[in-house]
């Protein structure tokens, strides 16, 4: 059982070009979540997908957009990548079927912005 | 924005001894959860505290949730040098849609 996919595993990118973050589950979880995290800190939430068809933004939600693709895949694109962008992404997904169910998370995107 | 302040930041000790992790909001949750993070890896639920006042044991650690449902506590006793890794809480809310926010972190270090 694969759990939450995350591609790529590592990226490097130059100032101002665009890429997007793939996640995928096959839990048939309803709620998909992006975070960042920075050396040593803890996640910040940047958007979320509470179901299929519903984008919310989180904490940190300027100079990203997502895309929820389909139940299983919910996407995260940069659109001109800063260097204050360089973090560690994770995408987690959760069923919600019983109040406070736990979050699956991906092994991460590493992203370094130059 | 809610925050969740976790306290200390960084802890290092000798093996055997105990500690307390604190986080602290401003904000109720519906629930708290704690997660243990290892290097290149995604966190992993150690916990979920729902009820105010709650207190959950899992073999040497012991969770607590505050009366008021904004903070709570992870102590461990007799710390081994397994236990070491970036301890998070993070709260789950409900006003509207599900999400969760995720505390500052407490990177733990037990020495053998």
């Amino acid at each position: 059982n694969a759990g939450v996919t995350q591609t790529p595993k590592f990226q490097v990118l130059k100032t101002g070009q665009s890429m997007t973050l793939q996640c995928a589950q096959d839990m048939n979880h309803n709620s998909m979540y992006w975070y960042r995290q920075d050396p040593g800190m803890g996640l910040r939430l940047i958007y979320y997908s509470a179901s299929e068809g519903t984008t919310d933004k989180g904490e940190v939600p300027n100079g990203y957009n997502v895309s929820r693709l389909n139940k299983r895949e919910f996407s995260l694109r940069l659109e001109s990548a800063a260097p204050s962008q360089t973090s560690v992404y994770f995408c987690a997904s959760t069923s919600r079927r019983l109040t406070n169910e736990k979050l699956f998370f991906g092994s991460g995107t590493q992203l370094s912005v130059l | 924005t809610q925050l969740l302040e976790q306290s200390p930041q960084f802890l290092s000790i000798q093996e055997g001894e105990n500690l307390t992790v604190y986080c602290n909001s401003s904000s109720v949750f519906s629930s708290l959860q704690w997660y243990r993070q290892e290097p290149g890896e995604g966190p992993v639920l150690l916990v979920t505290v729902v009820t105010g006042g709650e207190v959950k044991k899992l073999k040497r650690l012991t969770f607590q949730f505050g009366d008021a449902r904004k903070d709570s506590s992870l102590h461990i006793t007799a710390a081994q040098p397994g236990d070491t890794g970036l301890y998070l809480c993070a709260g789950a809310t409900t006003s509207g849609t599900y999400k969760y926010i995720f505390g500052t972190g407490t990177r733990l270090k037990v020495l053998a």
